[in-house]
C-alpha cells in the first residue's frame, strides 16, 4: 500500500482566515514532505520532516507554518495568505530521510480569495 | 544551481506507438531519477525510478535509461494507450541528497490518441 491522504481535498479562504491542511500515512514513512505546485508546472518544495524534525525549509514565508505531530501526520498551517497563494498542495512521503522513493498524495486544492 | 532540462514539452503519439521523453541534469553527483506520473486533478504517481549504479530498468510496457556520463536519462514508454494521457515529470536529486531534495523538470503533457 502506497497510500497518501490529504484533507480536504479543496479549500477556500479568505485572506484574513486560518485554516489547516492535513496529511496522512500509514506506510512507516520517517520522511515527509509538503509540495506547491501551480497549473502546468512541476512541485516546489517547501518543507521536509525526517524523522519528525524539520530538516528543510525552502524559505517559506511564515504564513506557512507546518507540523509534524507524529511519524505519521503532517499539518500546514495556513494564516494571512495571499492571493498568489492559490495553488495545489502536495503531501509526500518516502520511507527513509533521502528523497527516494516519494509517494504523493491527492492534494489540496487552495483558492486564496 | 542545480538544474534538470526536460523535452519535449508536448508529445502527441497514435495509439500504440513508442514515447520518449527526455531529460538532462547539471549535478554529477545526482544518484538517483524518479520519473512522474500526473494525471488532472490528481497528484504525481511514482512509475520508475533509476540510481545511478544502473543503465536501464523496465517494468512492463516502461523502461527509463541514464547515461551518467552525458548526464541525461530517458523515459520510454511503448505500445501507447490512451491512459497514458498525462503529464510526465522527471526528478532528480540535488548533491545534498541525504536531505531529501528533488529538483524536477518542466514536465511533458502526453496525448495519445486513440
Amino acid at each position: 500500500d502506497t497510500e497518501v491522504t490529504q484533507t480536504p481535498k479543496h479549500l477556500v479562504m479568505g485572506m484574513t482566515n486560518k485554516k489547516s491542511l492535513k496529511c496522512e500515512q500509514h506506510m512507516g514513512h520517517r520522511a515527509m514532505y509538503w509540495y506547491k505546485q501551480k497549473a502546468k508546472k512541476p512541485p516546489e518544495l517547501m518543507f521536509v520532516y525526517s524523522y519528525e524534525k524539520l530538516s528543510i525549509n525552502e524559505s517559506v514565508p511564515s504564513r506557512f507554518s507546518p507540523e509534524c505531530p507524529n511519524s505519521s501526520l503532517l499539518n500546514l498551517h495556513l494564516h494571512a495568505l495571499q492571493p498568489e497563494d492559490s495553488a495545489l498542495y502536495l503531501c509526500a512521503s518516502s520511507l527513509l530521510g533521502g528523497p527516494y522513493e516519494q509517494y504523493f498524495g491527492p492534494g489540496t486544492r487552495l483558492t486564496v480569495t | 544551481g542545480e538544474n534538470v532540462e526536460q523535452h519535449p514539452s508536448t508529445l502527441s503519439v497514435q495509439e500504440g506507438d513508442s514515447a520518449v521523453i527526455k531529460c538532462t541534469y547539471s549535478d554529477s553527483a545526482s544518484n538517483y531519477f524518479p520519473w512522474y506520473k500526473q494525471e488532472l486533478g490528481k497528484g504525481p504517481q511514482l512509475i520508475i525510478d533509476i540510481r545511478s549504479n544502473v543503465g536501464e530498468k523496465k517494468d512492463q510496457r516502461i523502461a527509463v535509461t541514464l547515461n551518467k556520463t552525458a548526464k541525461h536519462f530517458s523515459l520510454h514508454i511503448t505500445e501507447t494507450q490512451p491512459e497514458d494521457s498525462a503529464v510526465y515529470f522527471c526528478a532528480a536529486t540535488t548533491s545534498s541528497s541525504n536531505t531529501g531534495k528533488l529538483i524536477f523538470g518542466q514536465g511533458t503533457t502526453l496525448q495519445v490518441k486513440p
